[in-house]
């Protein structure tokens, strides 16, 4: 298996929803990430977990809060977005994180439109 | 600060070769990637160079210059379904992934 699967595909939710979106992995990664991407530009990292912990939050508001029950499971919990928060989320995973070679393997990603 | 250019976009006719160019300023190097994103899709792996050369793969080939900052994309045999954005992105000395913004490739018939 060499795919990330990423659930649901589109997301609506409104300002005060609860929503999360999921991501899961069977290839043995133990590096897993969080990516926002708008159109036009490259992905932008919002979190990085090894080995199921978080090692890197690039300053994400708290609205978004990750979460990694498994190494091959990799949510991300969404509480009070705004509308700009609509985008296209990736997750992605690698074999390692902190080596040169590090291929990514990105999901088909959730598109998410906040109303 | 790290910085990364690629062309907005570029236009070629099916069949023809086309080269996307990319430099670089990063803290650091260990490694250049060029991904491929279909629009709407996720970014899916073409190349990676560390060493300075051309590294061929197909229809495509990648070369690095680390001693310039530069980098480009060779794509040959143009075909429609490569329409799409080309990502590239270094691997800085923390091992972190810089992404240029990338190029739109449009191919004409």
């Amino acid at each position: 298996d060499t795919e990330v699967t990423q659930t649901p595909k589109h997301l609506v939710m409104g300002m005060t929803n609860k929503k999360s979106l999921k991501c899961e992995q069977h290839m043995g990664h133990r590096a897993m990430y969080w990516y926002k991407q708008k159109a036009k530009k490259p992905p932008e990292l919002m979190f990085v977990y090894s080995y199921e912990k978080l090692s890197i939050n690039e300053s994400v508001p708290s609205r978004f809060s990750p979460e990694c029950p498994n190494s091959s499971l990799l949510n991300l919990h969404l509480h009070a977005l705004q509308p700009e928060d609509s985008a296209l989320y990736l997750c992605a995973s690698s074999q390692e994180m902190g080596s040169g070679a590090n291929v990514l393997t990105f999901g088909a990603g959730s598109r998410l439109t906040v109303l | 600060g790290q910085n990364i250019d690629q062309p907005t976009e570029m236009t070629a006719t099916e069949g023809a070769i086309v080269q996307i160019n990319c430099t670089y300023q990063t803290s650091g190097f260990n490694g250049l990637f060029w991904y491929q994103q279909h629009a709407g899709e996720a970014p899916t792996f073409l190349s990676y160079n560390v060493l300075d050369g051309l590294e061929e793969k197909g229809r495509f080939s990648s070369f690095l210059s680390r001693s310039k900052g530069y980098s480009y994309l060779l794509l040959k045999e143009l075909q429609m379904k490569d329409s799409a954005s080309y990502l590239c992105a270094v691997v800085d000395s923390n091992y972190q992934l810089i992404w240029g913004a990338g190029t739109k490739l449009i191919i004409k018939p």
